[in-house]
């Protein structure tokens, strides 16, 4: 199956500071890349979809000015949290759809973030 | 909007047994369902799908029969190992939209002992 890494897998960081997470489809293009913040109680909740060449849709919620998502290429998306605090602690999930493949979503491993 | 409903957890079995775990769904139209599995610490692993009703997705065991009747896709194990043991998400998305993300349930843990 088609491959998604995402990195880093963890990062740690001091409050106000800023971090970047990259999401590469390693085998596929993919024209539209996902980002899902998992909770402590499990649920997925969507962030922002975000397309190839143009601006990310963010869900209703989501603040665009403080999670930055940048698609520059086929196989690149990333996701920067600016001006990090604790309550941004969470596991950041990345996945792709290649367009080739039908429905299936594909994911990387996820970037669990801690805030100090 | 579309949306998924899965049983809440967590579910706790012995070794051998069977599972089911229940999943319902409300979407326009003819999604594609899925049934993912995270282990802990890690990302979302495909399990099965089925993309048309009546279609049956299995995989490592587990099998799941999407119902448009129903509006279910109910996943089930006839014996469980204690290597299930993991959070299982059940998911729709419209078929042949690429630009569409996946809508999950909320999860269900399962946690079998030996």
């Amino acid at each position: 199956g088609a491959v998604v890494s995402q990195h880093p897998s963890r990062v740690i960081c001091k409050s106000g500071t800023s971090v970047k997470i990259e999401c590469r489809s390693l085998d596929f293009q993919a024209t539209t890349m996902f980002w899902y913040r998992q909770f402590p109680k499990k649920s997925l909740m969507l962030m922002a979809t975000s397309n190839e060449g143009s601006k990310a849709t963010y869900e209703q919620g989501v603040e665009k000015d403080k999670f930055l998502i940048n698609h520059a290429s086929l196989t690149l998306s990333t996701l920067t949290v600016t001006s990090a605090h604790p309550e941004d602690s969470s596991f950041y999930i990345c996945s792709a759809r290649d367009r080739d493949r039908g429905t299936e979503a594909f994911f990387g491993q996820g970037t669990r973030l801690t805030v100090v | 909007g579309d949306s998924v409903t899965q049983m809440e957890g967590p579910v706790t079995l012995s070794e051998e047994a069977f599972l089911t775990i229940n999943c319902t769904y409300t979407a326009t139209g003819y999604p594609s369902l899925f049934w993912y599995v995270q282990y802990p610490g890690e990302g979302l692993q495909l399990l099965l799908k089925a993309t048309k009703a009546d279609d049956k997705g299995s995989n490592k065991g587990f099998e799941a029969t999407y119902r448009k009747e129903t509006t279910s896709f109910h996943l089930e194990k006839g014996s469980v190992q204690v290597s299930d043991s993991a959070v299982y998400f059940c998911a729709l998305t419209q078929a042949n939209q690429a630009g569409t993300a996946l809508i999950f349930g909320k999860g269900t843990t399962l946690s079998v002992s030996s």
